[in-house]
C-alpha cells in the first residue's frame, strides 16, 4: 500500500529565510506527486504536481519541489519565505493510472513564518 | 458562485441528531468526493462519486451517508454520529476519478462538532 510521510508536524522560520519541508512517499508503482496547501479555514489549493519528465517542478509563487526516486522524495523547497506562506501544506501521492483517482496524503506540515 | 462550494461551514449537533452536509461544484467536474480531515491525522477519503455512481467507499460507518443526485451535487446524511466523528469534512471534485491526471478542487469544509 502506498504511504506518505511528512516527518515534521511544525516548521517555524523567520521571513525571508529559505525553508524546506520533507516529504517521502512509499510505492511499488509509478507514482504522480503533489504538493497542496491549506490557508486558515479554507479548502485544500494544489500548490505544485510532478507527473513526469523534468523532476524539478515549480509553482507561481516561488515553491518548488523535486522529485528523487532514489530517494523516494518530493521536498518542497521556497529559497525565501513570507509572511502569507504561513499556511499547512500536504503532500500527497496517487496511484499510476488507477481506476479511482485517490490521493493518499500525508499528516501535513505546518509552516510558521515569523517577521 | 465558483469552484466547490460547501454548506454549512460550522455545524454543531448532538449525537441523535440527523443532518446533512452539501457541497456543490461549478466546474463542470463529473467525480466529487468526501473526504475526512481530523487533527494530527492524514486526510481520509470517504466516497467518491464518477458520472453519479459510487466508485468507493472506504469502509465508512453506516451513520455517514452519501448522496450524489448529479454530477453538481454531493450530500452526506449524517445521524446518531459519536464525538470522535468530529472533524472538518472537506468535499471535493475532479473531472473524472479515473487516472491521476485529474487535478482534485477543493471546498472549504464544513466543521462538524458532535456534542
Amino acid at each position: 500500500a502506498q504511504s506518505v510521510t511528512q516527518l515534521d508536524s511544525q516548521v517555524p522560520v523567520f521571513e525571508e529565510a529559505p525553508v524546506e519541508l520533507r516529504c517521502n512517499y512509499s510505492s511499488s508503482v509509478s507514482v504522480y506527486l503533489f504538493w497542496y496547501v491549506q490557508y486558515p479555514n479554507q479548502g485544500l489549493q494544489l500548490l505544485l504536481k510532478y507527473l513526469s519528465g523534468s523532476t524539478l517542478v515549480e509553482s507561481i509563487n516561488g515553491f518548488e519541489a523535486e522529485f528523487n526516486k532514489s530517494q523516494t522524495s518530493f521536498h518542497l523547497r521556497k529559497p525565501s519565505v513570507h509572511i502569507s506562506d504561513t499556511a499547512e501544506y500536504f503532500c500527497a501521492v496517487s496511484d499510476y493510472g488507477g481506476a479511482t483517482n485517490k490521493l493518499i496524503f500525508g499528516t501535513g506540515t505546518l509552516l510558521a513564518v515569523q517577521p | 458562485e465558483t469552484g466547490v462550494t460547501q454548506t454549512p461551514r460550522h455545524l454543531v449537533m448532538g449525537m441523535t441528531n440527523k443532518k446533512s452536509l452539501k457541497c456543490e461544484q461549478h466546474l463542470g467536474h463529473n467525480a466529487m468526493y468526501w473526504y475526512k480531515q481530523s487533527a494530527k491525522k492524514p486526510l481520509e477519503l470517504m466516497f467518491v462519486y464518477n458520472f453519479k455512481e459510487q466508485t468507493e467507499n472506504n469502509s465508512v460507518p453506516s451513520r455517514f451517508s452519501p448522496e450524489c443526485p448529479n454530477s453538481s451535487h454531493l450530500f452526506l446524511h449524517l445521524h446518531t454520529l459519536q464525538p470522535e466523528d468530529s472533524a472538518l469534512y472537506l468535499c471535493a471534485s475532479s473531472q473524472e476519478s479515473a487516472g491521476a491526471y485529474n487535478e482534485q478542487f477543493f471546498g472549504p469544509g464544513t466543521r462538524l462538532t458532535v456534542l
